[in-house]
């Protein structure tokens, strides 16, 4: 079974651009949720969505926004860049059925490096 | 809110040797998932260990294992007879339901 994939896995851009990235999770996980890795603030929450729908949301200004396709292929838009924005973004997949305090393994890509110079 | 603290940024580990990372976490829950993730340089992060709240005994996985106490609020990491493949960024992690949070890594060095 493919893991998940995650497009593009480098991107340079500049302040004000936006970006788009992409995540292809593991067949049959209904879950993606996404993460920006940064050396100083470390792994931080950006958003679940489960079945084309936001279910969690992390504290991100609302530049970041994503959404989650009927395949259950998401992306992340991040509009108006800024030098801070400079992360790893990691998705993570799953199965995503969440009840009783069951629990579903994610699965992460292997992450977007965008870089906002 | 939940936290996760990692206290140790960067710990080395001589081939073969065992190595304990350190974890807690505050939250007022009782049922809830921990985890240690590993991170290899320029590899994709992958599971090392989940730990069920509700289960008093200590998960194991091979070499790895570890120390839950749950009124303490740690969650330790146990690496037995460490290997060079070892070396990495280890995260530990909080779930409970949507909720999932990271602590700040801890980077593992292993010596030949």
């Amino acid at each position: 079974k493919a893991g998940v994939t995650q497009t593009p896995r480098y991107l340079i851009k500049t302040r004000g651009q936006q970006v788009t990235l992409s995540c292809s999770p593991i067949s049959g996980h209904r879950s993606v949720s996404w993460y920006q890795q940064t050396p100083g603030q470390g792994l931080q929450f950006l958003f679940e969505y489960f079945s084309e729908t936001q279910r969690n949301k992390g504290n991100f200004p609302g530049r970041f926004s994503g959404r989650q396709f009927s395949n259950s292929r998401s992306e992340m838009n991040v509009s108006t860049l800024e030098l801070g924005d400079s992360a790893l973004y990691l998705c993570a997949s799953s199965l995503g059925h969440v009840s009783g305090g069951a629990y579903n393994e994610q699965f992460f890509g292997p992450g977007t490096r965008l870089t906002v110079l | 809110a939940q936290t996760v603290t990692q206290s140790q940024p960067e710990m080395s580990v001589q081939e073969a040797e065992t190595v304990t990372l350190s974890c807690t976490y505050d939250t007022s829950e009782s049922d809830y998932y921990l985890f240690w993730y590993k991170q290899p340089p320029s590899r994709q992060m992958i599971l090392v260990i989940r730990q069920e709240a509700y289960k008093q005994q200590n998960a194991t996985e091979n070499r790895f294992s570890v120390n839950f106490q749950k009124a303490a609020k740690s969650f330790s990491l146990k690496i037995s007879d460490s290997q060079l493949g070892d070396a990495a960024m280890y995260f530990c992690a909080y779930r409970r339901y949507n909720d999932m949070r990271f602590g700040a890594g801890t980077r593992l060095t292993v010596k030949p």
